[in-house]
């Protein structure tokens, strides 16, 4: 198993671009998230899925969109780059939703955004 | 506003000592909590966890501690090895599903040899 995989690894934007962070495993996990990580700052949460064609926000979803047209891939876009977005983006995945379910993190993709 | 807060951004211990990393939090309604290793240019790796209704729990060498009264937890380790050398994460949760954790920014660990 390849476990979560993300692409790109590293990324330049300039302000107003637009980009998708790819995200894909191979667990057949129904909960997949998206997590972002800043300086001094845990983990926070941008957007999760419970299942194909069911997403959801979480705690900082502005400025990115989300779809689960499969069970295996998760995308992260962003409509419009801006410098508050350069940061550190985690996806993970969990055979389900509850909080005792181990969520498996992905490489992360590191986000500069000029 | 930072729920769980790890006040140590660093720890340096010698190979085979014991280190103890620590968390605090603020909000009583958690009662589930984990901890996070990771690696350079990884993601976070599940290490261990705790739920409310325990004040300890432990896997090999790795012990979680629990003070609901005092909102702490803190993770030790015995003995430590230079390949604990990692970020460790604290997290916790509020509610019955992932949704809703909360991650303290994480401390370094040095184990030197």
């Amino acid at each position: 198993n390849a476990g979560v995989t993300q692409t790109p690894k590293f990324q330049v934007l300039k302000t107003g671009q637009s980009m998708t962070l790819q995200c894909a495993q191979d667990m057949n996990h129904e909960y997949m998230s998206w997590y972002r990580q800043d300086p001094g700052m845990g983990l926070r949460l941008i957007h999760y899925s419970v299942g194909a064609g069911i997403t959801d926000q979480g705690e900082v979803p502005n400025g990115y969109n989300v779809s689960r047209s499969t069970t295996e891939d998760f995308p992260l876009r962003l409509l419009s780059a801006a410098p508050s977005q350069t940061s550190v983006y985690f996806c993970a995945s969990s055979y389900g939703v509850r909080e005792e379910e181990t969520q498996y993190f992905g490489p992360g993709t590191r986000l500069l955004v000029l | 506003d930072q729920q769980v807060k790890q006040n140590s951004p660093s720890l340096s211990v010698q190979e085979g000592r014991i280190s103890i990393l620590n968390c605090d939090y603020t909000n009583s309604m958690f009662d589930y909590f984990l901890w996070y290793k990771k690696y350079p240019a990884e993601g976070p790796t599940f290490l261990i966890s705790i739920s409310s209704i325990k004040d300890k729990n432990e896997d090999g060498r790795f012990t979680v501690f629990l003070n609901k009264s005092a909102k702490h937890l803190s993770l030790h380790i015995v003995p430590s090895q230079p390949g604990d050398s990692a970020v460790y994460f604290c997290a916790a949760s509020a509610s019955w599903n992932n949704n809703d954790m909360r991650f303290g920014a994480g401390t370094r660990l040095t184990v030197k040899p």
